[in-house]
């Protein structure tokens, strides 16, 4: 029973275009959301997250929009470069379990931004 | 300043054998967890240390795994004896206290399970 899910295993995108990955949760308990960007051989790096208490939060070139009604969140990069080629994970937790640090994540979406 | 450090970055074992993964994490995180990621699957939980004490180990498939954290410092995850299934890349991650979610993961150690 997977709680965290991320249609697209994969998305190419030209550079300087916008990049938009989607994540959907089940677990109404999920209170904090994340995304987090990895590269091969390499381990997960936090990279944007929301409090459920707000619909969207920007950082630099970064924006992450969340619909609590919908269960729903989105990463948008704008503009893409090809530095940001990975695999982007999006990630859940809910504050009452090991103060908000398990994290339930997705199986990822290989983001390839092209020349 | 150092990051999570995973020792070994592979490991071939055969079936029935026992393997030891060390996580350092960065120094004055108390907080260690352990990932695992199968075959391009989700990043799953394993369990979670505060210190040297287990918070949460509801993640751990079964008794053949088996995890510590003496003196508060450095983690093993001990694997014994390992089956097919285990094969994987375990991710070791820690972080500070009040910061909800924002873990700095390791390299990962690669299992694989012949």
């Amino acid at each position: 029973d997977q709680q965290v899910k991320q249609n697209s295993p994969s998305l190419s995108v030209q550079e300087g275009r916008i990049s938009i990955l989607n994540c959907d949760y089940t677990n109404s308990m999920f209170d904090y959301f994340l995304w987090y960007k990895k590269y091969p051989a390499e381990g997960p790096t936090f990279l944007i997250s929301i409090s459920s208490i707000k619909d969207k939060n920007e950082d630099g070139r970064f924006t992450v929009f969340l619909n609590k009604s919908a269960k729903h969140l989105s990463l948008h990069i704008v503009p893409s470069q090809p530095g940001d080629s990975a695999v982007y994970f999006c990630a859940a937790s809910a504050s009452f379990t090991g103060g908000g640090n398990k994290l339930t994540f997705g199986t990822g979406t290989q983001l390839k931004v092209e020349l | 300043e150092a990051g999570v450090t995973q020792f070994p970055s592979h490991s071939v074992i055969e079936k029935g054998q026992t393997v030891t993964l060390r996580c350092d994490p960065i120094s004055g995180h108390d907080n260690l967890y352990w990932y695992r990621r199968v075959m391009g699957k989700e990043i799953k939980f394993l369990l979670h240390f505060v210190k040297e004490s287990k918070q949460d180990e509801s993640g751990m498939p079964n008794n053949r795994f088996l995890a510590e954290r003496t003196g508060g410092t450095y983690s093993t995850l001990k694997v014994q004896p390992a089956e097919l299934e285990d094969s994987g890349v375990y991710f070791c991650a820690s972080s500070i206290s009040g910061r909800p979610g924002k873990l700095f993961f390791g390299s990962g150690t690669q299992l694989s399970v012949l």
